[in-house]
């Protein structure tokens, strides 16, 4: 079964750190670029970045950029999200979601979400 | 940066009702346009890519039509099944763009 499962959420201070990581099953991870996705209490969804196959080429939202990064590890089949200097704005649910580049990219398969909250 | 704008932002419609969803960008994106489907609590999940291809195990009563600015999502006759948000999501540039949102509520 192809799965992806998020972890690493959590409360944390504004300023602070978090790592989000997801493991991948059920398919052939290093084939396949990776994205995050997050979406905001209440609110629509919002992508994050993504990652080539390789790990050569990263692509980031401009508000999280310089401040999250994305990493992969193949050989562990798994995903990273290094979130620093985090705000209150960055509070949501983190999404990690196979991107399927055939006819054009898309989203294919989506893991269950880990939750991220930053407050005092 | 391409901005995606969905309407309505939200509709009531009863079962059996055909219902349609728009979509526009801001500048020309060809066929890299993606339909998703979220229900409360639960992870997206897509409907529609390429515009027009309908996802495996996706019922056919869900079709995707449009290329460069305007897309639609038509639903041919709405489903318990069916009542949650949709959402548009462009893949054409490097930093990709969901549209708002648009919720479907029972009439």
């Amino acid at each position: 079964e192809v799965q992806l499962v998020e972890s690493g959420g959590g409360l944390v201070q504004p300023g602070g750190s978090l790592r989000l990581s997801c493991a991948a099953s059920g398919f052939t991870f290093s084939n396949y670029w990776m994205n995050w996705v997050r979406q905001a209490p209440g609110k629509g969804l919002e992508w994050v970045g993504n990652i080539k196959f390789d790990g050569s080429e990263k692509y980031y939202l401009d508000s999280v950029r310089g401040r999250f990064t994305i990493s992969r590890d193949n050989a562990r089949n798994s995903l990273y999200l290094q979130m620093n200097s985090l705000r209150a704005d960055d509070t949501a649910v983190y999404y990690c979601a196979r991107d399927h580049r055939v006819v054009a990219p898309v989203m294919d398969v989506w893991g269950q979400g880990t939750t991220v909250t930053v407050s005092s | 940066d391409i901005q995606m704008t969905q309407s309505p932002s939200s509709l009531s419609a009863s079962v059996g009702d055909r219902v349609t969803i728009t979509c526009r960008a801001s500048q020309n994106i060809g066929k890299n346009l993606n339909w998703f489907k979220q229900k409360p609590g639960k992870a997206p999940e897509v409907l529609i890519y390429a515009a027009s291809t309908l996802q495996s195990g996706v019922p056919s009563r869900i079709s995707g039509s449009g290329s460069g600015t305007d897309f639609t999502l038509t639903i041919s006759s709405l489903q318990p099944e069916d009542f949650a948000t949709y959402y548009c999501q462009e893949s054409y540039s490097f930093m990709w763009t969901f549209g708002q949102g648009t919720k479907v509520e029972i009439k």
